[in-house]
């Protein structure tokens, strides 16, 4: 385990259907990061929480929205998806706010659309 | 926004042998550039990381270098072993909240 827990690891949704992704860390960290990971492509970055306040938005469909309750958990809520949203969902977090910029990374949440 | 490029996309290497991936980026500004290891089922873990007022950073095998006025940086492994079998990704960053921007990743395969 790397400090950084997803949950769930693999998840099958629906078009219509709504869920949520988890990640908590255990780190003592400042900043949280949602990616999402597609076969071919870079690592995208979907937002970025620092101090618990979105910093980043990055052009994301509002069919994602973040959730960032405290400094430890960050939520990413799906609904109404598409198959190409299907991807890994990789969340990560740093103490970027206080000037070290190394992640930590979970294991990932692996989506599939049907 | 920044961009980087990673080559090659996939580098098959003899056991034993050096390994060197390569990296451009497209804003002057970026002054962070970590380094990533992701294996099967698992979330990239950061291996190296330096920034921009150094040159050169080495941790055992593991060698990176930056060329700040042609705006690359390689990272190389000596001597390889089986376990360095992964995919790795460089990144760049101009630093304080803003997240990383990863390179499409390189296909590590080590031959026995």
């Amino acid at each position: 385990e790397t400090g950084v827990t997803q949950t769930p690891r693999h998840l099958v949704m629906g078009m219509t259907n709504k869920k949520s992704l988890k990640c908590e860390q255990h780190l003592g960290h400042n900043a949280m990061y949602w990616y999402k990971q597609s076969a071919k492509k870079p690592l995208e970055l979907m937002f970025v929480y620092s101090l618990e306040e979105r910093v980043e938005n990055n052009s994301v469909p509002s069919r994602f929205s973040p959730e960032c309750p405290n400094s430890s958990h960050l939520f990413l809520h799906l609904h109404t998806l598409q198959p190409e949203d299907s991807a890994l969902y990789l969340c990560a977090s740093s103490q970027a706010a206080t000037g070290d910029y190394g992640y930590t990374f979970g294991s990932g949440t692996r989506l599939t659309v049907v | 926004g920044e961009n980087v490029e990673q080559h090659p996309s996939t580098l098959s290497v003899q056991e034993g042998d050096s390994a060197v991936i390569k990296c451009t980026y497209s804003d002057s500004a970026s002054n962070y550039f970590p380094w990533y290891k992701q294996e099967l089922g698992k979330g990239p873990q950061l291996i190296i990381d330096f920034r921009s007022n150094v040159g050169e950073k080495k941790d055992q095998r593991i060698a990176v270098t930056l060329n700040k006025t042609a705006k690359h940086f390689s990272l190389h492994i000596t001597e390889t072993q089986p376990e360095d079998s992964a995919v790795y990704f460089c990144a760049a960053s101009e630093g304080g909240a803003d997240g990383l921007t990863f390179g499409k990743g390189t296909h590590l395969i080590i031959q026995p």
